[in-house]
């Protein structure tokens, strides 16, 4: 079983539907977990990190964390054509190590 | 913001050959640095964890004799791939860990294509 485990979709909605992006977890030593997204050929950029359970918000972005069920989840509200990208879910203990799931790919269709 | 720069973002080589790619933190000093791996389509793998001035730790399954990692000051790690494949084509990418914030940031990755 791996650590993170993320559906790879792809995943197409239309533009301005919410998107939901979702991990589960397996390691309970994980403290942190993150929301990467990542456009292709570049290196993963840093959308949202939690430390606890419950809701973030960030504008368009909402983490949540529920670790009795080890579940972390992104939505994105009013999505537009340039969310388009893999988004990848990570999570990380004390070493400041992270473990990353396979990424899902999202279209959002004009 | 804190950027973390990655040299060269592309290199092509012949099979044989050694690749280095220096990983540089520009406005911060880095307490750890990482370097990750990632092939077509697939996530992001975590091959070693390096500190300044100690060998760096490397996951299960990575050579340690084949990706050299030197980590000679708090702004600079150079991973070194010795005796490229064509299996050794991947995207590399390295991550550094702010010594005051403990904040991580990501380098925009190198491209390593073997003939």
């Amino acid at each position: 079983q791996k650590e993170v485990e993320q559906d790879p979709g792809p995943l197409s909605v239309p533009e301005g539907a919410i998107v939901s992006l979702n991990c589960t977890y397996s390691n309970s030593a994980f403290q942190y977990f993150m929301w990467y997204r990542q456009y292709s050929r570049k290196g993963p950029e840093l959308l949202m990190y939690t430390y606890s359970s419950g809701n973030k918000e960030d504008g368009r972005f909402t983490a949540q964390v529920d670790k009795s069920s080890k579940y972390i989840s992104l939505f994105i509200r009013d999505s537009q054509p340039s969310d388009s990208a893999t988004y990848l879910c990570a999570g990380g203990d004390s070493s400041y190590k992270l473990i990353f799931g396979s990424g899902t790919r999202l279209l959002v269709r004009p | 913001g804190a950027v973390v720069s990655q040299h060269p973002s592309w290199v092509i080589c012949k099979s044989g050959t050694s690749v280095k790619i220096e990983c540089r933190s520009l406005d911060f000093q880095a307490t750890t640095m990482f370097w990750y791996r990632q092939f077509p389509k697939q996530s992001l793998m975590l091959m070693a964890t390096s500190n300044e001035g100690s060998k760096a730790t490397y996951e299960q399954g990575v050579e340690k004799d084949k990706f050299l990692i030197n980590h000679a000051s708090l702004t600079l790690s150079t991973l070194t791939v010795t005796s490229a494949h064509p299996e050794d084509s991947s995207f590399y990418i390295c991550s550094a860990t702010s010594r005051t914030t403990g904040e991580l940031f990501f380098g925009e990755g190198s491209r390593l294509t073997v003939l």
